[in-house]
């Protein structure tokens, strides 16, 4: 079956610009994390969606960043007015969504965000 | 904060020989370790686990050491192979956290022929 997948792969833009990050979790997952890697960092969660429940938007790093997930499924992540900081290695993940710390989590390939 | 951290951005290890990636942290209510690798332009993928009830897991030429009281585990790769080459980064959660994982910055193996 098909895995996580993510779009676009890369994405350049300039800054002040919007941006929008896709993601398809893996059919049947309920849980779907967004996290990122920028140079030199490990991957850095950002939100996390769970069901029908309120998403843990706890790891956003400013009120730029916002996400949804429609219908359970397909989730996007907004960046508003991009800055240089925000480029980064944006990875989606999906789990089956038991025991949400103990599951693997299934990565996407990730989109390469450069903001100019 | 860094509450994972893996302070060896680099290792390298030939053929045949025992590869050691260790990981450190720092919340002591972290009760589930993961160890993910990454390959260049793909998303990480699951390697193994630990849960802190146990000190050890092995799978296949993996094993992963947990030692709570000094909070660290590492991983184990025996007998290394070129296509181990990866970065791998280790992981943490916890039962009362948020619903996510808390990664190291990684370590790249390189595995020399």
């Amino acid at each position: 079956g098909a895995g996580v997948s993510q779009s676009p792969s890369n994405k350049v833009t300039e800054k002040g610009k919007d941006v929008e990050l896709r993601c398809d979790p893996i059919s049947g997952h309920t849980a779907l994390y967004w996290y990122r890697q920028s140079l030199g960092q490990g991957l850095e969660f950002l939100i996390y969606f769970q069901g029908n429940s309120a998403p843990d938007k706890s790891g956003l790093p400013s009120d730029r960043f916002s996400a949804e997930r429609t219908g359970g499924s397909v989730s996007t992540l907004t960046i508003q007015r991009t800055q240089q900081e925000d480029s980064a290695v944006y990875l989606c993940a999906s789990s089956l969504g038991g025991l949400a710390g103990a599951e693997t989590q299934y990565f996407g390939p990730g989109t390469r965000l450069l903001v100019l | 904060d860094q509450q994972v951290k893996q302070n060896s951005p680099s290792l390298s290890v030939q053929e045949g020989r025992i590869s050691i990636l260790n990981c450190d942290y720092t919340n002591s209510m972290f009760d589930y370790f993961l160890w993910y690798k990454k390959y260049p332009a793909e998303g990480p993928t699951f390697l193994i686990s630990i849960s802190s009830i146990k000190d050890k897991n092995e799978d296949g030429r993996f094993t992963v050491f947990l030692n709570k009281s000094a909070k660290h585990l590492s991983l184990h790769i025996v007998p290394s192979q070129p296509g181990d080459s990866a970065v791998y980064f280790c992981a943490a959660s916890s039962p009362t956290g948020a619903n996510n994982l808390f990664f190291g910055t990684g370590t790249r193996l390189t595995v020399i022929p």
